[in-house]
């Protein structure tokens, strides 16, 4: 099981926001993070917790610290106002986090 | 260019099946694992299970075992997710997506099923 924290995320264009997933078992560092825009399909950020998908803007980081993992956006901008899941890709069956929603203030 | 482009919306009875088609480009098909994911309106995304396209190996999500099939064609580079015994918590938009190392790199575009009497 992945825990997301918040549910919801108040946020304003340029501010620096931190999303939250606890693990309920060791995972290792097999965490991903996706961004899925409405009505989009999910795209890929984070993979092995802290690594960069191909073409991620750089204000994008992820970290691990033990069974909990952390996604930072350092400026938020227009397109990332969004909802953001965590994965776990340790074990059978994968799970995602339930999710974190992040909006405009 | 990578692309898994999926079959179109459909509508269906309950009990009623359902197959959901994947074409794949832009990579060596049996190269790269297909994973199947859904999300039900307003929803968390559901990981269903896994495929093998060099081998045909599954693995499914428990609360799915005996409803899902999923299976692939090399010639056409086509994953396929057929969900049977459809209930209207079933409604949903169905993803592939091709994995790299466990996570989710590229994904489809989606099919919305509906399943409605």
């Amino acid at each position: 099981l992945m825990t997301q924290s918040p549910a919801t995320l108040s946020a304003s264009p340029g501010e620096r926001v931190t999303l939250s997933c606890r693990a309920d078992q060791i995972v290792g560092t097999n965490v991903a993070w996706y961004r899925q825009r409405p009505g989009q399909a999910p795209t890929l950020l984070i993979f092995g917790a802290s690594n960069r998908a191909t073409g991620l803007p750089g204000r994008f980081s992820g970290s691990a610290s033990g069974r909990d993992f952390t996604l930072t956006i350092s400026s938020l901008q227009s397109e990332d106002f969004a909802l953001y899941y965590c994965q776990q890709y340790n074990t059978w069956p994968r799970t995602f986090g339930q999710g974190t929603k992040v909006d405009i203030k | 260019q990578v692309h898994l482009v999926q079959s179109g919306a459909e509508v269906k009875k309950p009990g009623a099946s359902v197959r959901v088609s994947c074409k794949t480009s832009g990579y060596p098909f049996t190269t790269y694992n297909i994973a199947w994911v859904r999300q039900a309106p307003g929803q968390g995304l559901e990981w269903m299970g896994w495929m093998s396209p060099y081998n045909g190996n599954t693995i499914y999500a428990e609360e799915y075992q005996g409803r899902v099939t999923m299976t692939r064609d090399t010639s056409t580079t086509t994953a396929y997710m057929e969900l049977t015994s459809l209930r209207s918590d079933d409604t949903a938009v169905y993803y592939c997506a091709r994995e790299g190392g466990g996570w989710l790199e590229t994904w489809g575009q989606g099919t919305l099923i509906i399943v409605s009497s």
